[in-house]
């Protein structure tokens, strides 16, 4: 069964370093997510993307994250300077372009930043 | 806001029993439901999802949806030790984000 493939499965930073997580989406997937949750908290949006751009963000989402498609397969964010509080478990997610809107999430990665 | 609410649980339910999870969102514009199992340390997957009113049945799931009361649930038929998990529920309006609410714990009692 095809699936999301999410690189580190976990990375522990410094305060302030620069950390970039790494998604495979399932390959005839249009569109492209990311969620963070925090440990004991509920599933929050980050930002979506289709056609090579941002579709939707949420207030979470500021000035010190950002995505990128770099190539044909991959789906990065950056966090560009961790903060305490951007320890989290951050899904990736994909979901075909017609349909229902379903997605497939990855198995997250785990940032701990100390 | 485009909420979803659930009772956080623990909700305790003796193996073989119905379990019986509710979720009631506020955008009366919300189009599809989706209900999520998540384990604990690993991500959601996908139970089933519903659009239409009425029930929706998939194995030992089956999901309701009443958009007049705003309101889904998830039944679990038969439930099973390996059922114990955290329930999300979650809504969309058409190509928009997936909401969550905060999920229900769920514990089946052997």
């Amino acid at each position: 069964e095809p699936e999301v493939t999410q690189t580190p499965s976990h990375q522990v930073t410094q305060m302030g370093q620069e950390v970039i997580l790494r998604c495979v989406p399932i390959s005839n997937h249009l569109y492209f997510y990311w969620y963070r949750q925090i440990l004991g908290q509920k599933v929050e949006f980050l930002v979506s993307f289709y056609n090579n751009e941002i579709s939707e963000k949420s207030e979470i989402f500021d000035d010190q994250f950002s995505v990128e498609r770099p190539d044909g397969s991959n789906f990065t964010l950056k966090i560009r300077s961790t903060k305490l509080e951007d320890s989290a478990m951050y899904f990736c997610a994909s979901r075909e372009a017609s349909g229902a809107n379903v997605l497939t999430f990855g198995a997250g990665s785990r940032l701990t930043v100390l | 806001q485009k909420e979803v609410e659930q009772n956080s649980g623990p909700l305790s339910v003796p193996e073989g029993a119905i379990a019986s999870l509710n979720c009631t969102y506020s955008d009366r514009g919300s189009q599809s439901f989706f209900w999520y199992r998540q384990y604990s340390g690993k991500s959601p997957e996908l139970i089933m999802f519903i659009y239409s009113n009425g029930d929706k049945e998939d194995g030992r799931f089956t999901a309701q949806l009443n958009k007049a009361s705003q309101y889904v649930s998830l039944l679990i038929r038969d439930s099973q030790p390996s059922d114990s998990a955290t329930y999300l529920c979650a809504r969309t309006g058409g190509n928009e984000k997936l909401t969550f609410g905060t999920g229900t714990r769920l514990t089946i009692i052997p």
